[in-house]
């Protein structure tokens, strides 16, 4: 079965403007949960979503946002960036609580220049 | 605040020889512990779980062992082969912190040829 799917994998962007990341879930997996990795601060939580609702956050900025639909797929977005928030962004999918393990997607790096 | 942190940043060990990678967590209630592996470039792969009702689990040359005592951590690679380079983080979840993994902050793993 497919795996966790991340689009685009390499993003460059300009500080300022805003990007929207998307995540597809394994199939029948209704959990999706986002992280931000960078080499100082390693794997960061974002949000996690089930079933359209935002369950949980993490301690960034309103700057960070996200949605997910009623198939499941997720999008992450992210405005006014800076370059700080240049990172690899990891979307985990699960099928409930992650209490059987999460699948992580190999991620969209974000450049912000 | 609750934590998960591991012991050594990198660890080098000789191809054949058995690898120990070691994680401490800080809060008794966590019931559920992941570990995974990274490669450069990809995102993290699960690679064995254990419950806290249980100390020991074996996977395909890999056992993990927990000691809720001392709460510690560790994951054992049985005959450590070139492949198992990678970045290796521990992961707890439990209820009091809502769907959300905490990570440690990673160990790389270096075969020595």
């Amino acid at each position: 079965k497919a795996g966790v799917t991340q689009t685009p994998r390499y993003l460059i962007k300009t500080r300022g403007q805003q990007v929207t990341l998307s995540c597809s879930p394994i199939s029948g997996h209704r959990s999706v949960s986002w992280y931000q990795q960078t080499p100082g601060q390693g794997l960061q939580f974002l949000f996690e979503y089930f079933s359209e609702t935002q369950r949980n956050k993490g301690n960034f900025p309103g700057r960070f946002s996200g949605r997910q639909f009623s198939n499941s797929r997720s999008e992450m977005n992210v405005s006014t960036l800076e370059l700080g928030d240049s990172a690899l962004y990891l979307c985990a999918s699960s099928a409930d609580r992650g209490d059987s393990g999460y699948t992580f997607g190999s991620g969209t790096r974000l450049t912000v220049v | 605040g609750e934590s998960v942190g591991l012991h050594l940043p990198t660890l080098s060990v000789q191809e054949g020889d058995n690898s120990i990678i070691n994680c401490a967590y800080s809060n008794s209630a966590s019931d559920y512990f992941i570990w995974y592996k990274q490669e450069s470039g990809k995102g993290p792969q699960f690679i064995i779980d254990i419950r806290s009702n249980m100390d020991k689990r074996q996977g395909q040359r890999v056992t993990v062992l927990l000691n809720k005592t001392v709460k510690h951590l560790s994951l054992q690679i049985a005959a450590t082969q070139p492949g198992d380079s990678a970045v290796y983080f521990c992961a707890e979840n439990n209820w009091d912190s809502n769907y959300q993994l905490i990570w440690g902050a990673g160990t790389k793993l270096i075969i020595k040829p």
